[in-house]
């Protein structure tokens, strides 16, 4: 079981959009629609933003939007804003009840 | 409203075994699923393991000759055993909930998670 793959970092001027891509094997992301993820700020505990690949819990932003090809899973985030800027993680079902997650991909909001 | 709180020693010895609980207030932890996911300084998030409403336990392949996570549904906590831990131990340890909903859990959506704690291994 292998951390899922993440770029280290990308940027954006707000009001533009910006994808984070999440690359995985036939073993996880692959196999099964259950992508989820997670933007974190500086000593804060990860937040949930995109579940089961596309879905958005109550109470966040329409400006955050998931999909999956293949092995890769994309986080967009439309309308950048000041507030986007956090760390973000990928995670996904990897088989027989485990999880795995992605490296993290650091955004800045220039 | 759900909340997790996670306590534990601070640091712990080389060789020796962390040991942290998360205390769940608001609901009970008799439903959904309850992991450990830790966070080492400049790395990604790393998922420990899980243990099940029914109380069945998964882990991380990786770990899992080391770890053990146990519950007491009456005290309304699950706890992490960490054994034989190194300096790469270290970490800010998170206790997190899997969302659930329609008696389905949603395994990669961890919705509700603890502050979290720091753990230095040191000597």
């Amino acid at each position: 079981q292998s951390a899922l793959t993440q770029p280290a970092s990308v940027s954006g001027s707000p009001g533009q959009s910006i994808t984070i891509s999440c690359t995985g094997t036939s073993s996880d992301v692959g196999s099964y629609n259950l992508v989820a993820w997670y933007q974190q700020y500086p000593d804060k505990a990860p937040k949930l933003i995109i579940y089961e690949v596309t879905k958005r819990p109550s109470g966040v932003s329409n400006r955050f939007s998931g999909s999956k090809s293949g092995n890769t899973a994309s986080l967009t985030i439309s309308g950048l804003q000041a507030e986007d800027e956090a760390d973000y993680y990928c995670c996904s079902y990897a088989g027989s009840s485990t999880v795995v997650f992605g490296g993290g991909t650091k955004l800045t909001v220039l | 409203q759900v909340q997790l709180q996670e306590s534990g020693p601070g640091l712990v010895k080389p060789s020796e075994t962390l040991s942290l609980t998360c205390i769940v207030s608001g609901d009970s932890i008799s439903q959904y699923y309850w992991s450990w996911i830790r966070h080492p300084p400049g790395k990604g998030l790393e998922w420990i393991g899980h243990i099940s409403y029914s109380g069945r336990t998964n882990y991380n392949p990786s770990l899992k000759s080391r770890v053990t996570i146990s519950g007491d549904t009456s005290k309304k906590q699950f706890s992490l055993r960490l054994s034989s831990v190194t300096a790469a131990d270290t970490a800010v340890y998170y206790c997190a909930r899997t969302y659930c909903s329609g008696g389905s859990c949603h395994l990669d959506a961890f919705d509700i998670w603890g502050q979290g704690t720091m753990v230095t291994v040191s000597s």
